[in-house]
C-alpha cells in the first residue's frame, strides 16, 4: 500500500512568495494532521482535520497559513506571504480514528515531509 | 494542557547493551502515551503505546516500554541493543479527551556504536 504522499519534498522561495504544500494521506484514513518540526521548537501540531472537517487549528501560526482538505484524499497547507521563520519541515500524517481509546488511537503514518527554505 | 518531557537530548549505547530512553509526562486526565522513531530524513514511524491494561508494552523491532502511574514516565527499553538502532525516538502523549492529538516530547537521540 502506498503511504502518506507530500509533495514537494523540497522548496526553496523567497520571502514574500505564496508555498503550498500538498498531502494525499492513505486511502482509508478518515483523520489528517499537519505538522511542523524544527530544531528550535521541535515537531507542532499545525491543524487536524477529522472526516475532511477542521478539528482543531489552534496550532497554526498566524493569519498567513491556511490549510484545507477538499476531499478525503488531498490536503494542502498554504502559507501566504510566507517569511525566513518560517523555514522547516512540514509533516502530513494520516491515521484511521475510532472511539477514543480504540484499536488505532494515537498510530499516526506519516509522510516523508517537504523541507521549505524562506530566503 | 499536556506535555512530555524527554530529559536527555542524546543517549550513547554499545551494541549488544540494554538501552532506555526516558520520558515523562503531564496529563490532567488518564493518559494515552505513545513512542515514535525517526530516521534520517524520513517521517516518524509509530512504535507502540499504552492505551489501558498490562503496565508493559511491547512494540516493533523488539522495543518496549513501562507505564509508570505513580513517578508518570513511559520509558522506552530494549535489552540489547543494534547499530540500527540509531536515530531520534519521540514520546508522546494524548489523554480521553484529545485522542489523536498527540503532544510530542523534544526527541532523543539514540547512538548505538559497535
Amino acid at each position: 500500500d502506498a503511504g502518506v504522499i507530500q509533495s514537494p519534498r523540497h522548496e526553496v522561495t523567497e520571502m514574500g512568495q505564496e508555498v503550498t504544500l500538498r498531502c494525499k494521506p492513505i486511502s482509508g484514513h478518515n483523520s489528517l494532521f499537519w505538522y511542523r518540526q524544527t530544531m528550535m521548537r521541535g515537531l507542532e501540531l499545525l491543524i487536524y482535520f477529522n472526516n475532511n472537517v477542521p478539528i482543531d487549528d489552534s496550532g497554526m501560526p498566524e493569519d498567513r497559513f491556511s490549510a484545507k482538505m477538499p476531499n478525503a484524499s488531498f490536503s494542502t497547507l498554504k502559507i501566504q506571504p510566507s517569511e525566513p521563520r518560517d523555514s522547516a519541515v512540514y509533516f502530513c500524517a494520516s491515521s484511521r480514528e475510532g472511539l477514543a481509546g480504540g484499536a488505532n488511537t494515537g498510530e499516526l503514518f506519516f509522510g516523508e515531509g517537504s523541507r521549505l527554505t524562506v530566503l | 494542557a499536556q506535555s512530555v518531557a524527554q530529559p536527555e537530548d542524546q543517549v550513547n549505547v554499545a551494541e549488544g547493551n540494554p538501552l532506555t530512553v526516558k520520558c515523562t509526562y503531564s496529563v490532567s486526565g488518564n493518559p494515552y502515551l505513545f513512542w515514535y522513531v525517526q530516521y534520517p530524513n524520513r517521517g516518524l514511524q509509530f512504535l507502540l503505546k499504552y492505551i489501558t491494561g498490562d503496565n508493559l508494552v511491547k512494540g516493533s523491532y523488539g522495543f518496549e516500554a513501562e507505564f509508570n502511574k505513580s513517578q508518570t514516565s513511559f520509558h522506552l527499553k530494549k535489552p540489547s541493543a543494534l547499530v540500527s538502532d540509531s536515530a531520534l525516538y519521540f514520546c508522546a502523549v494524548s489523554d480521553t479527551g484529545t485522542a489523536s492529538k498527540l503532544t510530542f516530547g523534544t526527541g532523543t537521540r539514540l547512538q548505538v556504536t559497535l
